[in-house]
């Protein structure tokens, strides 16, 4: 148990499907990420939250929609999504930017798109 | 930009050293980090170390940085079949950007 939290762990949607991807740790950080695992790939940071503002997007394509509603939480709104879209999706946390500001995972949500 | 290298795959026997090699290209890199992935769970982080040390070891594991090479190595001493997982190498230049490669799978055999 990391303190991150991320549901459904697996997840299946259609390309013309909507769905959400749900993130929420108990550490008390303020900052919040979302991280794209693919295989044989490094991996990707999509997006950054500091105190629920966002700090980084690195080129996502407009079907990922980020949410943070708080600094506890972080949502990831997909919609028409493709194959190439299927691949792990870690949330993470830390403090903040300073210091050694260890990153914590969750365990991750499997998308497939189908 | 920023990039993260390290090879997909080691394999070594039980009770011999394991050493993955990674290489990075940020030379304001202030943090180092190892993370390590069991299967179906998330990235754990193994050890770090401050880019103004050489070396850090804690156990079993020795953290060898070399700054002019940009080239950052993590040493498993008396590799065990539990130390089969996916080990990434990242790096911290400013602000809240982390780069992590691709992970190299550690395959250890009995």
């Amino acid at each position: 148990e990391t303190g991150v939290t991320q549901t459904p762990r697996h997840l299946v949607m259609g390309m013309t499907n909507k769905k959400s991807l749900k993130c929420e740790q108990h550490l008390g950080h303020n900052a919040m990420y979302w991280y794209k695992q693919s295989a044989k790939k490094p991996l990707e940071l999509m997006f950054v939250y500091n105190f629920k503002e966002q700090t980084e997007n690195n080129s996502v394509p407009s079907r990922f929609s980020p949410e943070c509603p708080n600094s506890s939480h972080l949502f990831l709104h997909l919609h028409t999504l493709q194959p190439e879209d299927s691949a792990l999706y870690l949330c993470a946390s830390s403090q903040d930017h300073t210091g050694i500001d260890t990153i914590y995972f969750g365990e991750g949500s499997w998308l497939t798109v189908v | 930009g920023e990039d993260v290298e390290q090879s997909l795959f080691l394999s070594v026997r039980e009770g011999d050293s394991s050493v993955i090699n990674c290489t990075y290209t940020d030379s304001s890199s202030t943090y180092l980090y190892w993370y390590k992935q069991e299967p179906g769970a998330g990235l754990q982080l193994l050890t770090y170390i401050f880019s103004n040390m050489d070396m850090k070891q804690d156990q079993r594991l020795t953290v060898l940085l070399n700054k002019k090479d940009k080239h950052l190595s993590l040493r498993i001493a008396d590799t065990q079949t539990g130390d089969s997982a996916i080990y990434f190498c990242a790096e911290r230049g400013g602000g809240f950007k982390t780069i992590f490669g691709a992970g190299t799978r550690l395959f250890v055999k009995a």
